[in-house]
């Protein structure tokens, strides 16, 4: 049974271009949830996605983020026009239908580095 | 309101020893607290979790104390070993939104064999 996929692990962009990170839930999982960390902090909430909905995007920055989750596929983070201050590692958990916290599993992540 | 406060950042412990890891809390709508272990280069796993009902929660090593009225939690590592060498978060999330959970900062453990 695999758990949360990520990928790649390692992501490496110039200042301007465009980041796509990906995330494959958990077999039976249908709920999605994007998390930030920045180093020596913990993680921050950015989204809440279930398959063609965007639940909650309070912790998403206006700008250059967004996230989806088609009805086939991955998730999918988009980050355009990259900045330093993006550097950071992204972390997606799934969770089974009925959602919550409670039964998060979190894939080991994309390390960002923005050059 | 919506912080989670973790104390300390750093810990160091000899084999054996017991690893005590400190958050506090304001908000107290909050209703659900897990602890999450994270190794280099991996994902948060979750450790042990409590809700407010419960002033303790034990499994096998780990203990969870939780305060009420000092709206504080703390986890207990008895017995600590050089695997449990980590960074180790608390969290917290509200029955209103449960799925977002908000995190302490983070404390990284050492154990000295």
């Amino acid at each position: 049974n695999a758990g949360v996929m990520q990928n790649p692990r390692h992501l490496v962009r110039r200042r301007g271009q465009e980041a796509r990170l990906r995330c494959s839930p958990m077999k039976g999982h249908s709920h999605v949830y994007w998390y930030r960390q920045l180093p020596e902090e913990g993680l921050k909430f950015m989204v809440y996605l279930q398959k063609e909905n965007i639940i909650d995007e309070s912790g998403m920055p206006k700008e250059r983020f967004s996230a989806e989750f088609p009805k086939e596929g991955p998730s999918i983070l988009r980050i355009q026009q990259v900045v330093r201050g993006d550097s950071a590692a992204y972390f997606c958990a799934s969770s089974p239908p009925g959602g919550g916290s409670y039964g998060y599993t979190f894939g080991s992540g994309t390390r960002l580095t923005v050059v | 309101q919506q912080q989670v406060k973790q104390s300390p950042q750093s810990l160091i412990v000899q084999k054996g020893g017991i690893s005590i890891i400190n958050c506090a809390y304001e908000n107290t709508a909050f209703d659900y607290f897990p602890w999450y272990q994270q190794f280099p280069g991996k994902g948060p796993a979750l450790l042990i979790a409590i809700r407010p009902d419960v002033s303790e929660k034990k499994e096998g090593r780990f203990t969870i104390s939780f305060n009420k009225s000092a709206k504080q939690f703390s986890l207990h590592i008895m017995d600590s070993q050089p695997g449990d060498s980590a960074t180790y978060f608390c969290a917290a999330s509200m029955m209103d939104s449960n799925y977002q959970l908000i995190w302490g900062a983070g404390t990284k453990l050492i154990i000295k064999p």
